[in-house]
């Protein structure tokens, strides 16, 4: 089975500067899925990043990038000029390629990212 | 658009009464769908997935269960509800992949706030 593991129960950052959130995971499957989610006080989640396992270039969203390390099985996630509104829970999720029924994720445990203003 | 809902957003229940979430999706068809419970301060874990009406697999041995009437409907219930069972309920629905390197992602609700006197 995989496991998601974010070491970083919470961080915090000023405002327009750069964060970085740490993920772990375990996996013996070498094609896969790699996800961030933020849940901001709403608790609604919101789909931040994707990174596919065999695409090499780590994927970028607007101030949003991924620092994806496939043979240390680290997926990092860089937040650009940080927001008052970046303030949130994130998530890092994995997911196995659909070779099966479900698509299920797993999700870390959890990184709670203040921002100060 | 595709949209999904999730009601109620918050319920208080005794214990020993029965349960039950709804979970809608419009906009889209044969989507998969998921259930998710967030204990407070953790991360998400999978407690049920279907990928079509009346087929149901769980993740996680517990006293829920789900069912999907129609295709768009994803209902969570428990005939005698615990202490543990309090926490936040999310529903989730992704499309359902035929292609393998799709990386299509899970879509939530809202979420429903369960708190179990």
């Amino acid at each position: 089975a995989q496991t998601v593991t974010q070491s970083q129960p919470e961080m915090s950052v000023q405002e327009a500067e750069t964060v970085t959130l740490s993920c772990t995971y375990d996996t013996s499957e070498s094609d896969y899925y790699l996800f961030w989610y933020k849940q901001p006080p709403s608790r609604q989640m919101i789909l931040v990043i994707r990174q596919e396992a065999y695409k090499q270039q780590n994927a970028t969203e607007n101030r949003f990038s991924v620092n994806f390390q496939k043979a240390a099985k680290s997926f990092s996630l860089k937040i650009s000029d940080s927001q008052l509104g970046d303030a949130a829970m994130y998530f890092c999720a994995y997911r196995s390629v659909p070779m099966h029924a479900g698509n299920m994720l797993t999700f870390g445990g959890g990184t709670r990212l203040m921002v100060k203003p | 658009s595709q949209t999904i809902h999730q009601w109620p957003a918050t319920l208080v229940q005794p214990v020993g009464s029965p349960l039950s979430l709804e979970c809608t999706v419009e906009g889209t068809s044969n989507p998969n769908l998921y259930w998710y419970r967030q204990a407070a301060g953790r991360g998400l874990q999978l407690l049920f997935y279907s990928v079509g009406i009346g087929q149901i697999s769980s993740e996680v041995p517990q006293n829920l269960s789900a069912s999907r009437p129609q295709d768009r409907q994803f209902i969570l219930s428990s005939k005698k509800l615990l202490l543990s069972d309090s926490g936040f309920y999310l529903c989730a629905w992704s499309v359902r992949d035929r292609q393998i390197y799709s990386n299509q992602p899970q879509h939530f609700g809202d979420g429903t706030r369960l708190s179990i006197l």
